[in-house]
Formats: structure tokens, C-alpha cells, sequence
């Protein structure tokens, strides 16, 4: 059984450009929840998505976008890339409405030059 | 935002001693306190999850306890063995779902 995956493992991006991340839960999972983790800082919640729809967020610029797909898995977007947006990105997978417990991927590291 | 405080920041010790760390966070709208064990270039692992006042949890040498009245956890190590060594990060979630992490404590243990 495959646990939560994460795609790419590290990118090198510029200023002002886009990237994805991808996230496959955990089998089982419905509900995708990505964070932000900057040198020296605990994880931030982003925002969680659950039937292919935003259920909840973090205090986040618009710039960040997600996706869910039908078969649960997931997509962060970052428009306008900042130097701030330098960071490992943690998606984590649930079940169900109330997270109980959650599973973590092991990241994908950007880095903005 | 809701404010996650760990300490330590970070732990040295030598193989064999006991160690402990704290997680406080806010008392009011708790619903659950959780514990993670993340290794360098790995994912974070879930130790425990707490949602009672009083709850005491056990996982080999790891055990927690849990105040939600005063706002604080402890996780405790007993005979710390080098494989211990990691990042140990708690997360508060509240009745809004949403998971905030404090900054972690970084033990090393120390053979």
C-alpha cells in the first residue's frame, strides 16, 4: 500500500513564474491538505480540499491555487513566484469531514532564484 | 492565527538518558493535539492523537500526556537511543479542522 507521494521531489524555479506540485494520497483517502514549510517555521496550512472542491484556507494569497481530481489526488499552484515562496511543500492525506489523524508526503523542496 | 509554542527548540543528549519536551498551545475551541516524529528526508510520522484532558498515550519508550485546561503536552522519551534522533513537531487542530504546528524541538541523541 503506497503511502502519500509527491511530485516533483525538488524544482528550481525564477521569480515571477508558475509552478505545480502534485500529491497522490494515501489509498483510501478522500481529503488533501497542502502546507508550507519556510527555514525555521512549523508547517502552514494552505488549504484542504475535499470532492474536488476548496473546503478550507489558510491565510494565503490568491496567488496559490489548488486542484482535486475525481481520483483524489491533487494540485498546488503558485502563480507569480516571490523569493518568500522558497520552501518545502507538504501535502498530507485523511478520510472523511473530520481529520482525525493525518498522513504526510515527504515533500516537494522549491527553490526561487 | 493560533499560536503553536514548542521548546526546546532544539535537544542534545546522550544515549540512555530520558528526555522531554513541551507543546503549548491556546485552551479555548480544542479538539485534538497531535504528535509527529519527522527524520531528515522523510515524512512526518503521527506519534499520537489526544482529544481528552488527562489523556495519557504509550508507544514503546514515547508516551505523552495532554492538559487541555492550562494548554500544554508533554512527550516523553525514556533511554533515548540514537534512531530517536529527529525533529518531534505537535499540532493543534480546533473545532474549525484546520491542523496549527509549532516550530518542532530537534533532538539528538548523542551514542
Amino acid at each position: 500500500d503506497a503511502g502519500v507521494t509527491q511530485s516533483p521531489t525538488h524544482l528550481i524555479k525564477t521569480r515571477g513564474q508558475q509552478v505545480t506540485l502534485r500529491c497522490s494520497p494515501k489509498s483510501g483517502h478522500d481529503t488533501v491538505s497542502w502546507y508550507q514549510q519556510a527555514l525555521g517555521q512549523g508547517p502552514q496550512f494552505i488549504f484542504q480540499y475535499y470532492e474536488e472542491e476548496e473546503r478550507q484556507r489558510g491565510n494565503f494569497p490568491d496567488r496559490f491555487s489548488g486542484h482535486q481530481f475525481p481520483n483524489y489526488s491533487s494540485e498546488l499552484n503558485v502563480n507569480a513566484l516571490l523569493l518568500g515562496d522558497s520552501a518545502l511543500y507538504l501535502c498530507a492525506s485523511s478520510f472523511g469531514t473530520r481529520v482525525e489523524e493525518q498522513y504526510f508526503g515527504p515533500g516537494t523542496r522549491l527553490t526561487v532564484t | 492565527i493560533l499560536n503553536v509554542e514548542q521548546s526546546p527548540q532544539s535537544l542534545h543528549v546522550q544515549e540512555g538518558d530520558s528526555t522531554n519536551f513541551t507543546c503549548s498551545f491556546p485552551s479555548s475551541n480544542f479538539y485534538a493535539l497531535h504528535w509527529y516524529r519527522w527524520e531528515t528526508a522523510k515524512s512526518p510520522e503521527a506519534l499520537f492523537v489526544m482529544t481528552l484532558n488527562g489523556d495519557e498515550k504509550k508507544k514503546g519508550r514515547i508516551s505523552a500526556t495532554l492538559n487541555t485546561k492550562e494548554g500544554y503536552s508533554y512527550l516523553y522519551i525514556k533511554g533515548s537511543q540514537p534512531e530517536d534522533s529527529a525533529t518531534y513537531l505537535c499540532a493543534f487542530t480546533s473545532t474549525g479542522n484546520q491542523f496549527y504546528f509549532g516550530t518542532g524541538t530537534s533532538l539528538t541523541v548523542i551514542p
